[in-house]
């Protein structure tokens, strides 16, 4: 079945240490994101990539960093540099600059300990 | 600046009524679209509706349908006959229909729904 795929699930995380999270997507889209949730919040944008070899920061990309060397592949690193990363990651897709429909992952849960 | 604003922290509805959750927005440009998503306890957020600016019907799909008052920037998202499962959150987002698709995000209504 076509999809999102986030891995890992749980993610724990010393403090100063970098970690990737993955997102696959087999739904042929052009266009990917990531967005950080924090309890009781709604979503916001960290970066997002209209194209292979392209990408822009969002609302709140300090401390991360991304690649989208694939069409399929979106990775997102959270740096030493990002003073509170413990949150919820979604990644999403969508078909392009003007499909109105934008699919998630479903999602990782990063922790700091 | 888009802004999507979700007054309603919690809701609660007895199984097979309906339950309208409210949304209102706000943006200068005359093009955008108008989502509702669900988001369970597991995490994963599932799309329900959406609604275009130049939409002349409101959307419907299924148990879920969006009242779009354009004039007072409103997007209620309305469920018919609640089922248990209905219990999750939810999310109203906007995005403009020019450029890329940035989605901004309300703070969500948690529903729960009663036998």
């Amino acid at each position: 079945d076509g999809g999102i795929t986030q891995s890992p699930k749980y993610l724990f995380r010393k403090e100063g240490q970098n970690v990737t999270l993955s997102c696959e997507q087999n739904l042929n889209h052009d266009a990917m994101y990531w967005y950080r949730q924090d309890p009781g919040q709604g979503l916001r944008l960290i970066y997002y990539s209209q194209i292979v070899n392209d990408f822009q920061k969002g609302d709140i990309a300090e401390g991360y960093s991304v690649s989208r060397e694939k069409k399929e592949s979106f990775p997102l690193t959270v740096t030493s540099a990002q003073k509170n990363p413990t949150a919820f990651y979604l990644c999403a897709s969508t078909g392009g600059l003007t499909g109105n429909t934008i699919y998630f992952g479903e999602g990782s849960w990063l922790t700091v300990v | 600046a888009q802004k999507i604003t979700q007054t309603q922290p919690g809701m609660f509805v007895q199984e097979k009524e309906a339950v309208t959750l409210d949304c209102t927005y706000d943006t200068s440009d005359p093009s955008y679209g108008l989502f509702w998503y669900k988001q369970p306890s597991s995490g994963e957020m599932i799309f329900l509706i959406y609604q275009g600016s130049y939409d002349q019907q409101n959307a419907t799909e299924g148990r879920y349908s969006l009242n779009f008052q354009k004039a007072r920037k409103s997007a209620n998202l309305v469920i018919s006959a609640s089922q248990l499962g209905d219990s999750a959150m939810y999310f109203c987002a906007m995005s403009l229909t020019t450029g890329f698709q940035k989605l901004v995000f309300g703070t969500g209504t948690r529903l729960l729904v009663s036998p």
